[in-house]
């Protein structure tokens, strides 16, 4: 089955730098890449997501990229602010042709902290 | 638009009982998926529900099964409950030909 492997496990950074999140799959029929925000205490929020036909996307101050050679994808997240912290998770998941999922494999989250 | 909704929020069972969750899908949903997410962990796939069936399943012992009602909401049974049944278990829906699941704040399940 699918494996997902995701880094860094924690990030600390300075409010207005940089923040990237790394994952590696291991089934190459995987073509849906999502990323999930998770506050404590509530369910995991979808912020943005990628299928195999596109190399990179941006929404406002977050972008995923996907290499589908080496199989691995990131999350960038750029301008931090504060209310960014919360734990990221990374999932990967193959369609039906219906392009409906059957299952995500999550990785294993990055605590992600946005120092004032 | 209310969202994916789960009840209960918080239940303390025993070892050996049996538990029920329920989940509503966000309006416009027909597949509602479950997952069990243990501490410091990422959600792990139990199963997933479309037109009132089963049609996958992860890596779960028959004990957890669960049904998914023409209304398209769906509920999850856990029998002979042990510890390491204490999770988080999280409901999410889908739309037909999409593919993004949206999920619950979910149901915090203690085993003592």
């Amino acid at each position: 089955g699918e494996n997902v492997e995701q880094h860094p496990s924690t990030l600390s950074v300075q409010e207005g730098d940089s923040a990237v999140i790394k994952c590696t799959y291991s089934d190459s029929a995987s073509n849906y890449f999502p990323w999930y925000k998770q506050e404590l205490g509530k369910g995991p929020q979808l912020i943005i997501d990628i299928r195999s036909n596109v190399g990179e996307k941006k929404d406002q101050r977050i972008a995923v990229t996907l290499n589908k050679t080496a199989k691995h994808f990131s999350l960038h997240i750029t301008e931090t602010q504060p209310e960014d912290s919360a734990v990221y998770f990374c999932a990967a998941s193959s369609t039906n042709s219906g392009g409906s999922n059957y299952k995500l494999t999550f990785g294993k989250g990055t605590l992600l902290t946005v120092n004032p | 638009d209310a969202g994916v909704t789960q009840s209960p929020t918080h239940l303390i069972k025993t070892r050996g009982q049996q538990v029920t969750l329920r989940c509503s899908p966000k309006s416009g949903h027909d597949t509602v998926s479950w997952y069990q997410q243990a501490l410091g962990q990422g959600p792990q796939f139990i199963f997933q529900y479309y037109e009132e069936e089963e049609r996958q399943r992860g890596n779960f012992p028959d004990r957890f099964s669960g049904h998914q009602f023409p209304n398209y909401s769906s509920e999850l049974n856990v029998n002979a409950l042990l510890l390491g049944d204490s999770a988080l278990y999280l409901c999410a829906s889908s739309r037909p030909f999409t593919g993004e699941l949206f999920f619950g704040e979910g149901s915090r399940l203690t085993v003592l």
